[in-house]
């Protein structure tokens, strides 16, 4: 497609429950990144991938926190039993390559995530 | 660690007035730096970019000046419409971490 795409658009979880967010990023494009923008903040690193290698998982708040692309193209987030601080937009972004000075970068609408 | 500042909002001018958004960074070496534009209901949208210092960005009659000494990237534009009602965010290159650092963001409402 012509831009990233990420769905559910919006997702209600209940405190507990598990959900999967999933980016389609640009066709071809190496480089995928997921952010968390909590509700009036800026956006924050999550996880990194560079075709099916997730090279830095550092940003991930939580072991209950869990990012794969398995085949270096489409890419899910999942989030296991679910809590309220958990409430956020999640962002994705691709790139055509590991941009060394962060040019290039495309990012999606992001999943509204909201935990009740 | 790398932090991006930027003035709070919101930001309330009327049309065709005089807009400035502060941002100053903290970061080890030069960063590239960034600014971003939310628009409701959309994804973040590069706005414009400068690489080194005294690089001037602009864009869609925005501009800002990477200025090393003062450590800043301010956004300005002469003359705003009521299109330009977002949410702005500044943002650097970590180029030791490899990824973005997003200050928290300037929501600018702009009214005819």
């Amino acid at each position: 497609g012509a831009g990233v795409s990420q769905s559910p658009r919006y997702k209600v979880a209940k405190r507990g429950q598990d959900v999967a967010l999933r980016c389609d990023p640009i066709s071809g494009h190496v480089s995928l990144f997921w952010y968390q923008q909590a509700l009036g903040q800026g956006p924050e690193f999550l996880t990194y991938f560079q075709n099916e290698a997730q090279l830095d998982k550092s940003g991930l708040p939580s072991d209950r926190f869990f990012a794969e692309r398995p085949e270096g193209s489409v890419s899910t987030l999942k989030i296991q039993r679910t809590q309220q601080e958990d409430s956020a937009v999640y962002l994705c972004a691709s790139s055509k390559k590991r941009e060394d000075r962060g040019y290039g970068y495309t990012f999606g609408s992001g999943t509204r995530l909201t935990v009740v | 660690g790398n932090s991006v500042t930027q003035m709070e909002g919101p930001v309330t001018l009327s049309e065709e007035a005089f807009l400035t958004i502060n941002c100053t960074y903290t970061a080890t070496g030069y960063p590239s730096l960034f600014w971003y534009v939310q628009y409701p209901g959309e994804g973040l949208q590069l706005l414009l970019k400068a690489t080194k210092a005294d690089d001037k960005g602009s864009n869609k009659g925005f501009e800002a000046t990477y200025r090393k000494e003062t450590t800043s990237f301010h956004l300005e534009k002469g003359s705003v419409q009521v299109s330009d009602s977002a949410v702005y965010f500044c943002a650097l290159w970590d180029n030791y971490g490899q990824n973005f650092v997003f200050g928290p963001g300037t929501r600018l409402s702009v009214l005819p």
